[in-house]
């Protein structure tokens, strides 16, 4: 489809795991968001790329995220040695530019429940 | 500290009612705002925006007023639908436009 795509859609995965979540952000959008929503919290902004600028890595809660983005397209947010606190809903969002006429377009997201 | 509020966690409509869905902001600074629609394990959706030089943006049934003396900022859907059952989340704009979002409002439109 013609949206953003992550995948997986819910992953299930014991403690001290590592995850890998990807991102296919709308063709030809150069900025891609990544945020995530914990139970009962609101949305959460985790990291930013724009174009080959440097990401903007200020919302990433711990050393344990890290997220590339390669080729200017998808991106792979990864959680090393996951915490019980990680289970939330991560949502990957992505718009041709930034402004008031290019509102950023989410994907389902990735559920992910740390056991 | 939460710069941009939505105080009422739920909100109960008959059909062809209006509903009204309110938003506060701490930040004087911030340049538009925009509203997102979520139904469940659905990704936000863009519903309408507002610039903040601006008091009213319309796009069909949804209205969307800016008080900016107050900071607040409201979400009008008239007439209100089933199908507009949903959680409402009010957005701002931060640094590198990440934004910055409310906690949600339920909305639900009973038959």
């Amino acid at each position: 489809g013609a949206g953003v795509s992550q995948s997986p859609s819910n992953k299930v995965t014991e403690k001290g795991k590592d995850v890998e979540l990807r991102c296919d952000p709308i063709s030809g959008h150069t900025a891609l968001y990544w945020y995530r929503q914990s139970l009962g919290q609101g949305l959460e902004f985790l990291i930013y790329f724009q174009g080959n600028s440097a990401p903007d890595k200020s919302g990433l809660p711990s050393d344990r995220f890290s997220a590339e983005r390669t080729g200017g397209s998808v991106s792979t947010l990864t959680i090393q040695r996951t915490q019980q606190e990680d289970s939330a809903v991560y949502l990957c969002a992505s718009s041709p530019g930034v402004g008031e006429n290019q509102p950023q377009h989410f994907g389902d997201g990735t559920r992910l429940s740390i056991l | 500290d939460q710069q941009v509020k939505q105080n009422s966690p739920s909100l109960s409509v008959q059909e062809g009612r209006i509903s009204i869905l309110n938003c506060d902001y701490t930040n004087s600074m911030f340049d538009y705002f925009l509203w997102y629609k979520k139904y469940p394990a659905e990704g936000p959706t863009f519903l309408i925006s507002i610039s903040s030089i601006k008091d009213k943006n319309e796009d069909g049934r949804f209205t969307v007023f800016l008080n900016k003396s107050a900071k607040h900022l409201s979400l009008h859907i008239v007439p209100s639908q089933p199908g507009d059952s949903a959680v409402y989340f009010c957005a701002a704009p931060g640094n590198n436009r990440k934004l910055i979002w409310g906690l949600g409002t339920s909305l639900a439109v009973n038959p």
